[in-house]
């Protein structure tokens, strides 16, 4: 199994709908993240956790909105999609120190139509 | 603005070649520096990491040198195989209290029989 699972891996939603990503972890780790990938742009940030009681926006959070259930599980949820969120979707988790490699999920591709 | 630019874009080598690919950034303050390999529709899996005080950094064929006086890495592949075929993705790390990434946007790589 994978360490970083996120679901679903393939979505296509209408304009205005509602859709929540899911991202569960089996790292054992505190910090987990939320970024999309867009061609021809390197991945940002989307919202940051660095426990469940800690959520923090990153570079690009307006139109989205995070739940941190537990340790092991982070959800990214689009309110009302609109087609320019159509993107490559990536959650990963870390340690809580500096210097330690994240770990990434398979992906989400989200088609906003 | 800490952004972080990787040359080349694309590149095609024979298998069984050497090459290099090349990183340059203007993030501060700086933290650590990382390669990524991302194959296609998968999350990016860590390659290297290296903190300020490490000049060279290997993991099997693979060979990343930095030089912070510079603001340069590069990641050096051997005996090139298929399944090198990939992106490869450089991450630098700033640290204000919390670590801040900055992704490149990647060199995509393609290994030819």
């Amino acid at each position: 199994d994978a360490d970083v699972t996120q679901t679903p891996r393939n979505r296509i939603t209408k304009t205005g709908k509602r859709i929540m990503l899911e991202c569960s972890q089996t790292k054992g780790h505190d910090r987990m993240y939320w970024y999309r990938q867009d061609p021809g742009l390197g991945l940002r940030l989307i919202y940051y956790s660095f426990d469940v009681k800690d959520i923090n926006k990153g570079e690009i959070s307006d139109g989205y909105s995070v739940s941190r259930q537990a340790q092991a599980k982070f959800s990214l949820s689009l309110e009302s999609a609109i087609p320019n969120q159509t993107a490559l979707y990536f959650c990963a988790t870390s340690q809580d120190s500096v210097n330690t490699e994240a770990f990434f999920g398979q992906g989400t591709r989200l088609t906003v139509v | 603005k800490n952004q972080v630019e990787q040359s080349p874009q694309s590149l095609i080598i024979l298998e069984g070649k050497n090459c290099t690919l090349q990183c340059n950034y203007t993030v501060s303050p700086f933290s650590n520096l990382r390669w990524y390999k991302q194959d296609t529709g998968r999350g990016p899996v860590s390659l290297t990491i290296m903190t300020f005080s490490e000049n060279t950094k290997s993991n099997g064929r693979y060979t990343a040198t930095l030089d912070a006086d510079t603001k340069q890495s590069s990641l050096h592949i051997t005996a090139s195989q298929l399944s090198d075929s990939a992106s490869y993705i450089c991450v630098v790390s700033a640290y204000f209290g919390n670590e801040k990434l900055t992704f490149g946007t990647g060199t995509r790589l393609t290994i030819i029989p």
